[in-house]
Parts: C-alpha cells; sequence; structure tokens
C-alpha cells in the first residue's frame, strides 16, 4: 500500500516558470490537504479538498491553485513561480472530517525558485 | 511552546530520561489536537490526539495533556529512546472542520 506519493521530490525553478505538484492517495480519502513547510516552522495550509470536484482556500492560498479531478488525485499549480514560493511542500489526505483523525502526509516535495 | 522566527526550540534529553513537550494553541474553540512526529526528510506523522472533552489520554510509552484553561497541550514521553528525536509539533482542529493549523514545532534530540 503506497499510501500518499508526491511527485515530483525536488524541482529547481525559475522566477515567473509554472509547475504543477501531484499527490495521490490509494486510500479512498475523501478530505486531501496541501501544506507548506519553511525552515524553523511547522505546516501552514494552503488549500484543501473535502471531496471531488471541491477545493477551498487554507490559510496561504496567494500565488496557488488547486484541482481535485479525480477522488485520489490533488494537484498544487504554481502559475508564475516566485522566490518566496521556494519550501517543501507536503501533501495530506484524511478518511473523513470531523474529529475523525489523523492525516496521512506524503514525503514531501522540495521546491526552489531562483 | 511555540517558537517564533527560524530557530526551533530544542529540548535535549538522556536516553532513558522522560521527556516534556510543550504546544500554546491558538483558538479557545479548537476542540481537537494531535501530536505529530517528523523525522528528517520525511512528512509527519500521527504520534496521539485528543478532544477537548478530555484532559488526558495516554498511548504507548506517550501521554498528552491538554489544560483547556490556559490553551496549553504536553506530550510526554516515557523512557525516551534515540529513535525518538524529531520535530514534533502540535496541531489544532478548529470548530471540527477537519482543518488543522500546526504550531511551529520542538526538536527533541536524545542523547544516548
Amino acid at each position: 500500500n503506497a499510501g500518499v506519493t508526491q511527485t515530483p521530490k525536488f524541482r529547481v525553478l525559475k522566477t515567473g516558470q509554472s509547475m504543477t505538484l501531484l499527490c495521490a492517495q490509494d486510500m479512498n480519502h475523501e478530505y486531501m490537504y496541501w501544506y507548506r513547510q519553511d525552515p524553523g516552522m511547522g505546516l501552514r495550509l494552503i488549500h484543501y479538498s473535502v471531496g471531488e470536484g471541491t477545493t477551498a482556500k487554507g490559510e496561504v492560498p496567494d500565488g496557488y491553485n488547486v484541482s481535485r479531478l479525480k477522488k485520489q488525485n490533488f494537484l498544487l499549480g504554481l502559475e508564475s513561480a516566485a522566490p518566496s514560493q521556494t519550501s517543501v511542500y507536503f501533501c495530506a489526505s484524511s478518511l473523513i472530517g470531523g474529529n475523525t483523525g489523523e492525516l496521512f502526509f506524503g514525503e514531501g516535495s522540495r521546491l526552489t525558485v531562483l | 511552546g511555540e517558537s517564533v522566527g527560524l530557530h526551533l526550540p530544542t529540548l535535549s534529553v538522556q536516553e532513558g530520561d522522560n521527556s516534556i513537550i510543550n504546544c500554546a494553541y491558538s483558538n479557545s474553540a479548537s476542540d481537537y489536537f494531535i501530536w505529530y512526529k517528523q523525522e528528517s526528510g520525511k512528512g509527519p506523522q500521527f504520534i496521539i490526539d485528543i478532544r477537548s472533552n478530555m484532559d488526558k489520554r495516554q498511548g504507548q510509552r506517550v501521554t498528552v495533556l491538554l489544560n483547556k484553561t490556559v490553551k496549553h497541550l504536553s506530550l510526554q514521553i516515557a523512557a525516551t529512546q534515540p529513535g525518538d528525536s524529531a520535530v514534533y509539533f502540535c496541531a489544532e482542529d478548529l470548530y471540527n472542520f477537519n482543518k488543522f493549523y500546526f504550531g511551529s514545532g520542538t526538536k527533541l534530540n536524545v542523547k544516548p
């Protein structure tokens, strides 16, 4: 069982370039999330989804877009990358909402914007 | 507790000792809390959770204490082992939406 898989694991972009991070989960989870983690800081929620076809903004959504066309996939897009978006990005999923317990995290995607 | 800026608070303990990691959460309306462990280069992993109608919950070698009066959580690890070395985060779920907000973390360093 793969759990939560993120691709790519590493990427270097130039300012202004675009890219998409893919998150795939094989646990049939309803909820999916994208977080970013900066050095010495906790995880900050970018966007999340409570089911296929739905997305919502988190704490730091500016500069990112997301899509959840299939239940198992949650895509995070950067249309015009900025150095401030250099970070480690984590995708997570959970079974259903409302005090049901843990988030299952991927291994992270390290993005550097030059 | 919470840290500001780029430097994580670090707790250094001797192998075999007990560890206590603290976390101050932000919102009195939060009703569900989780502790996560993050090893270097990996994603966070669930350790233990607690709901706001409880003051204490125990797991295997870990205990979480919740003090709602002062909005404070603590994670106690008994007989700390080198494998416990990691960064520990508390996360709060506001209004039962399963949308978690994370603290900035505490680095636990276990000395052999």
